[in-house]
């Protein structure tokens, strides 16, 4: 089945340490973002990327990073820089020539930091 | 100002209730609508989306648009349990531009149906 996966699901964190989210799809899309989620906050794009090499912040890069180099793979860092990064984080693609720009998105990570 | 609030709820119905839920905009730029559900500890899911004001009905769910008024609805006929879930309203301008793939996400309601 086509999807996206996202690991670890659950991932715990000391301050100070950086750690990569994974996200890796088979559904043959160009584009792929990370999107961070809190409580009554909604969705808030983090970065995005439309082709392979090639990304671009979102409303809240500070303190993450990404890279693109293959399409099926978009791994999000999370920095030590980043000051609250406890979080819900999403991962999603779509197809690069959508009229509507219909997002699948993955199950998600969840990272606490201790 | 948000550009986009979403009621926040938390909305609570008995099973079989007709549930609305409901978001407003700032930006008359956004040119397609959408809903999302989220389960709990999942990744949202996409239930609709529409271009135009009106109306689009796909089983007991309807997306209304009112773009004079900048407002959207979903509702949700004869809710089920289900049916319980966070709700996520999303908009964007099209693709095309630094706009392309951004799209502006309402804070969510939670919507409980009750048995």
């Amino acid at each position: 089945d086509g999807g996206i996966t996202q690991s670890p699901k659950y991932l715990f964190r000391k301050e100070g340490q950086n750690v990569t989210l994974s996200c890796e799809q088979n559904l043959n899309h160009d584009a792929m973002y990370w999107y961070r989620q809190d409580p009554g906050q909604g969705l808030r794009l983090i970065y995005y990327s439309q082709i392979v090499n090639d990304f671009q912040k979102g409303d809240i890069a500070e303190g993450y990073s990404v890279s693109r180099e293959k399409k099926e793979s978009f791994p999000l860092t999370v920095t030590s820089a980043q000051k609250n990064p406890t979080a819900f984080y999403l991962c999603a693609s779509s197809p690069r020539y959508s009229g509507a720009n219909v997002l699948t998105f993955g199950a998600g990570s969840r990272l606490t930091v201790l | 100002q948000k550009e986009v609030e979403q009621d926040p709820g938390p909305l609570s119905v008995p099973e079989g209730a007709i549930v609305s839920l409901n978001c407003t905009y700032s930006n008359s730029a956004f040119q397609y609508f959408m809903w999302y559900r989220q389960y709990s500890r999942k990744g949202p899911e996409l239930l609709m989306y529409t271009y135009s004001s009106g109306n689009k009905e796909d089983g007991r769910f309807t997306a209304q648009v009112d773009k004079s008024s900048k407002y959207i609805s979903l509702f949700i006929r004869d809710s089920q349990p289900s049916d319980s879930a966070t709700y996520l309203c999303a908009m964007g301008t099209g693709a095309g531009g630094t706009s392309y793939g951004k799209l502006t996400f309402g804070q969510g309601t939670i919507l409980t149906v009750h048995p």
